[in-house]
């Protein structure tokens, strides 16, 4: 099983700023089968970067992923205030397919 | 539009069954791997299962192995879960998603005596 690993656990940006999230894998998730999805309050979860760096469709250029085999990078440039929300990574390279714990974004 | 709507959550006594649907619309059902994964209230995401195109091929969770059941009409372009030996800390959310890539709103279970 691919244990996945997500620092900072909070981060507290105002808007305007950027936001680096890290997520770290336990092995290497072959082929970049790693993803990003946000969450707000109440919300179902909502896809933004798929195959570690690729945007998902109505996503906005300021979200980028990038990384390979065990460590990877969300990057939020010039965070707006809809932003603000928790920020999970994903892999699916096989089963079980596991999710980070997840890293919070909020105001400052 | 693309659309996956869940019914069937509620409340269940302990060692109760119940049967989560998904109902999706606005892409080919039967081309596209489906998923469930639920949120303990105040909790992350958890992968709970996930079925092929075909039905053919099925993974579970270690948390809900033997337990719960994914299956798949394509006809009805539907995706359920049949859970049973139900445990407190089964309460979640559940959503269904279609690849990942889509996501249902969820529907609530609630396992308490």
């Amino acid at each position: 099983e691919i244990v996945l690993t997500q620092s900072p656990g909070t981060l507290s940006l105002s808007p305007g700023e950027s936001a680096t999230l890290s997520c770290r894998a336990s092995q290497s998730v072959s082929s970049g089968y790693l993803a990003w999805h946000q969450q707000k309050p109440g919300q179902a979860p909502r896809l933004l970067i798929y195959d570690a760096s690729r945007r998902a469709t109505g996503i906005p250029d300021r979200f980028s992923g990038s990384g390979s085999g065990t460590d990877f990078t969300l990057t939020i440039n010039r965070l707006e205030p809809e932003d603000f929300a928790v920020y999970y990574c994903q892999h699916y390279r096989y089963s079980p397919f596991t999710f980070g714990p997840g890293t919070k974004v909020d105001m400052k | 539009e693309v659309q996956l709507v869940e019914s069937g959550g509620g409340l269940v006594q302990p060692g109760g069954s119940l049967r989560l649907s998904c109902a999706a619309s606005g892409f080919t059902f039967s081309s596209y791997e489906m998923n469930w994964v639920r949120q303990a209230p105040g909790k992350g995401l958890e992968w709970v299962s996930h079925i092929s195109t075909s039905g053919s091929d099925r993974y579970y969770a270690d948390s809900v192995k033997g337990r719960f059941t994914i299956s798949r009409d394509d006809a009805k372009n539907s995706v359920y879960l049949q859970m049973n030996s139900l445990r407190a800390e089964d309460t979640a959310i559940y959503f269904c998603a279609r690849s990942f890539a889509v996501w249902g709103q969820g529907t609530l279970v609630t396992v308490s005596s």
